[in-house]
């Protein structure tokens, strides 16, 4: 069975502070891993898709690398913001391309 | 506005009853995917379409089904409801069949309440 997991389940931090999350994923047949930001009452919006080990990718404050060998991401938010408070969505799809797996989420809460 | 649409907004309808749930995507993408979120789990991949053809399935019930039309429109079938089929139903396009360095798009999602 695939299991993708998200650590932590919740974070509360405060305005100005980084922080980061972590998605662990199966570390056999990979293919790709989705990040999303899911805003309440809003559709998820993609964020990244990463593909290959070693991958880091940056848009503003937001950063993610991937270890496909060990099998695990981590988003990092840079600065955080009250606009960053939302549910941050990991998803593992697997080389048959048929599987798409997302893990429960890490919900972030910025204190202003 | 990722500019996938997704009709209705909201349909409420009948255990045992069978509804249409429809989705069109952005502009020139051709995948199509379905998926569900019930409260009591996350978010579940049911099925892609890619170009008119089935590309991928997850965990759809036999009770389920969808089709993409040649105008790259797609429509989700659910039948025979029951109370556990209450969930909010989003859609997500994407550029590509199974390349994996394409973002998905998602609608604003159907909620559908079973009663």
């Amino acid at each position: 069975i695939l299991n993708v997991e998200q650590s932590p389940q919740s974070l509360h931090v405060q305005e100005g502070d980084s922080t980061n999350f972590t998605c662990s994923f199966p570390s056999s047949n990979f293919y790709a891993l989705h990040w999303y930001r899911w805003e309440t009452a809003k559709s998820p919006e993609a964020l990244f898709v990463m593909t290959l080990n070693g991958d880091e990718k940056k848009k503003g404050r937001i950063s993610a690398t991937l270890n496909t060998k060990e099998g695990y991401s981590y988003l990092y938010i840079k600065g955080s913001q009250p606009e960053d408070s939302a549910t941050y969505l990991c998803a593992f799809r697997d080389s048959s391309a048929s599987k798409i797996i997302f893990g429960s989420g890490t919900r972030l809460s910025i204190r202003p | 506005d990722s500019g996938v649409t997704q009709t209705p907004k909201h349909l409420i309808t009948a255990t045992g009853q069978r509804v249409t749930l429809r989705c069109s995507p952005r502009s020139g993408d051709l995948s199509v995917y379905w998926y569900q979120q019930s409260l009591d789990q996350g978010l579940q991949f049911l099925i892609q379409y890619y170009n008119g053809e089935e590309r991928a399935k997850g965990n759809i019930l036999e009770r389920f089904s969808a089709q993409q039309f040649p105008d790259l429109h797609s429509e989700l079938n659910l039948s025979s409801l029951e109370l556990g089929d209450s969930a909010l139903y989003f859609c997500a396009s994407s550029a590509a069949g199974t390349s994996p360095s394409y973002e998905q798009y998602f609608g604003p999602g159907t909620r559908l309440t079973v009663t």
